[in-house]
């Protein structure tokens, strides 16, 4: 079946520091990726995505780039701040498989001064 | 444009009581998933429902949940008798058609706690 598998967290980081998130997968299709961002009770806000090979996603400073070679959508950003402390979600979706997405299992990431 | 609505935002029941979380889909949006989040887990798909279909309830459980999204109203996930087993987060997201290229908009979340 289709896996996402995230490095565990969490991730503590100073403010301005340079962040990697690791993501990998597995999917039965042609998969379309994601990453999405979950604050503190709130919901998950898609971040930015990738629907097909060597394509990069960017939002607010982030990206991540569709690699199919090595089955990864690592997520990374140049300079973080504290506003970026959340939860992050890589995911997957299949064409054919009525859109459902597939999430890894989040890193928490936390930024201080 | 409000966005996709979900209440209440907190419940609790006792086991055996029945849970009913509704969901109102944005504006246009004719297409509802609902996502579980266990503690300290990823999100889990359980179902994706059209106006009055079910599309793929395959990640439902067999026994005591069932999902309905009427031709008026909110969408609802029903967890009858509920266990301890069942607290988690309940999201539900909408987009206005199935495909990768439209995106799927997240409620906050029913958090759901059996006593």
């Amino acid at each position: 079946g289709d896996s996402v598998t995230q490095m565990e967290g969490p991730v503590t980081l100073s403010e301005e520091a340079f962040l990697t998130i690791n993501c990998t997968y597995t999917a039965t299709g042609y998969p379309s990726l994601f990453w999405y961002v979950q604050y503190p009770g709130e919901g998950l806000q898609l971040l930015l995505k990738a629907t097909k090979a060597d394509d990069k996603g960017s939002n607010k400073g982030f990206e991540a780039t569709y690699r199919k070679e090595t089955t990864s959508f690592h997520l990374e950003k140049g300079s973080v701040q504290v506003s970026d402390s959340a939860v992050y979600f890589c995911a997957l979706t299949v064409t054919g498989t009525a859109s459902k997405l597939t999430f890894g299992t989040g890193t928490r990431l936390q930024v201080t001064l | 444009n409000a966005g996709v609505m979900q209440n209440p935002r907190h419940l609790v029941r006792r086991r055996g009581q029945e849970a009913r979380l509704r969901c109102s889909p944005m504006k246009g949006h004719s297409h509802v998933y609902w996502y579980r989040q266990l503690p300290e887990e990823g999100l889990k798909f359980m179902v994706y429902l059209q106006k009055e279909n079910i599309i793929d309830e395959s990640g439902m459980p067999k026994e005591r949940f069932s999902a309905e999204f009427p031709k008026e109203g909110p969408s609802i996930l029903r967890i009858q008798q509920v266990v301890r087993g069942d607290s988690a987060a309940y999201f539900c997201a909408s987009s206005p058609a199935s495909g990768a290229m439209y995106e799927q908009y997240f409620g906050p979340g029913t958090r759901l706690t059996v006593t």
